[in-house]
Parts: C-alpha cells; sequence; structure tokens
C-alpha cells in the first residue's frame, strides 16, 4: 500500500518569494509522483509529473520538482510566487507500470500575499 | 475538446434521501475514476470503471453507494439513502488508457443535512 504526507496544511508566502511545498511518501514498490493543483471552484489541475529519469521535473507555471528516493520526498518548489498561485496543492502517487489509481496527500494550501 | 464535466455542481440533501452524482468523461477515454474529498481531508479513490466494467471498487465505502457505467460513455454514483458522513466533494477522472494521464472534473459538492 501507498500513503503521502503533506507536511504542511497551510502556507503563507508574500509575492514574489520562493515556496516549497513539502511531500513525503511511503511505498513497497515503485511508484509514479504527482503535484495537482485546484484554484477556486474548479476541477485539480495537473502540475507535473515524475516517471522516471531526471529527479528534477519541470511543470507548468514556473513549478519543478525533485524526487528524491533515499528520503522518498517529491517537494515542490517555485522560485518566485505570484497572487495567482494561491490555490490548494495537493501531492499523490500511484504504482508504476499499467495501473493508474491515484493516493493523495491532505493538500497544502497556498496563500500568496501582496 | 470538452474536458470532464460533472453534474450538478452543488446538491443539498436532507439525511435519508437519495442524490445521483453524473459525470461525463472526455469522449473516447475508457477509464472513468470516482474520487471523494471528506471534510478537508485527503482525496479518497472510490473506484476505477474500464468501459462499462468495474475494474476496482476496493474504495467504495459501503452498499449505499452505486456507481453504474452504462455503454461505457458517462457514470452515475448514486448515494441512498444518503448519510451525514457522506457530505463532502465527489471528483470524476478520465484517461485514456490505464498509465496515461488522469484528467479531473470540477467536482460535485455534496451537502446532506
Amino acid at each position: 500500500a501507498q500513503s503521502v504526507t503533506q507536511l504542511d496544511s497551510q502556507v503563507p508566502v508574500f509575492e514574489e518569494a520562493p515556496v516549497e511545498l513539502r511531500c513525503n511518501y511511503s511505498s513497497s514498490v515503485s511508484v509514479y509522483l504527482f503535484w495537482y493543483v485546484q484554484y477556486p471552484n474548479q476541477g485539480l489541475q495537473l502540475l507535473l509529473k515524475y516517471l522516471s529519469g531526471s529527479t528534477l521535473v519541470k511543470g507548468i507555471n514556473g513549478f519543478e520538482a525533485e524526487f528524491n528516493k533515499s528520503q522518498t520526498s517529491f517537494h515542490l518548489m517555485k522560485p518566485s510566487v505570484h497572487i495567482s498561485d494561491t490555490a490548494e496543492y495537493f501531492c499523490a502517487v500511484s504504482r508504476s507500470g499499467g495501473y493508474n489509481k491515484l493516493i493523495f496527500g491532505a493538500g497544502t494550501r497556498l496563500a500568496v500575499h501582496p | 475538446e470538452a474536458g470532464v464535466t460533472q453534474f450538478p455542481s452543488h446538491s443539498v440533501i436532507e439525511k435519508g434521501q437519495t442524490v445521483t452524482l453524473r459525470c461525463d468523461p472526455i469522449s473516447g477515454h475508457d477509464n472513468l475514476y470516482w474520487y471523494r474529498r471528506v471534510m478537508g481531508k485527503e482525496i479518497k479513490f472510490l473506484l476505477h470503471f474500464v468501459k462499462e466494467s468495474k475494474q476496482d471498487e476496493s474504495g467504495m465505502p459501503n452498499n449505499r453507494f452505486l456507481a453504474e457505467r452504462t455503454g461505457g460513455t458517462y457514470s452515475t454514483l448514486k448515494v441512498q439513502p444518503a448519510e451525514l458522513e457522506d457530505s463532502g466533494v465527489y471528483f470524476c477522472a478520465s484517461s485514456q488508457d490505464r498509465s496515461s494521464q488522469q484528467f479531473f472534473g470540477p467536482g460535485t459538492r455534496l451537502t446532506v443535512l
């Protein structure tokens, strides 16, 4: 079985500051890793994913994440946030290979202040 | 191309009533998933269809929940009778095949009073 822990339920940050949203996972099998974002009144949108290869993954809207197998982490980062990045962010895993039922963390609310 | 759509966007019902949620996947997507987020907790998997067949319903909480996907197109999730703890946001997602990206709908917010 897999599980995901998002270490911060809320992260306040000022505009143009850097941000890191933390995610740790647990799994006895190889996994794929994902970050999704939910803007107010919208569905979940895929920000980025790690399937294999380079451990630094670049996504949309200037976000990137680094897969660290030894620490079982997949932290999301952005060097300079904008007001429009205010949203809820979800880390998720699925078993690698054919079946991709997603296991989500509890979410992190990012609040960007002017 | 239209995305995943869900209807209704909000539903408020009383305990003991029945509610049916609908999901229309992206055209051509054989895989359809239902997820639920209760009380600001993690989003949890409910079940997975491939075309009209249930591949995995391990996340369905109990027999008050019934999911169908007639003809392998849209899907419905019926809750009968609804209980207070069923309140939450129900998400639907679809993907082209079992290993490709899932696209999510906007969700249905269900409130049981």
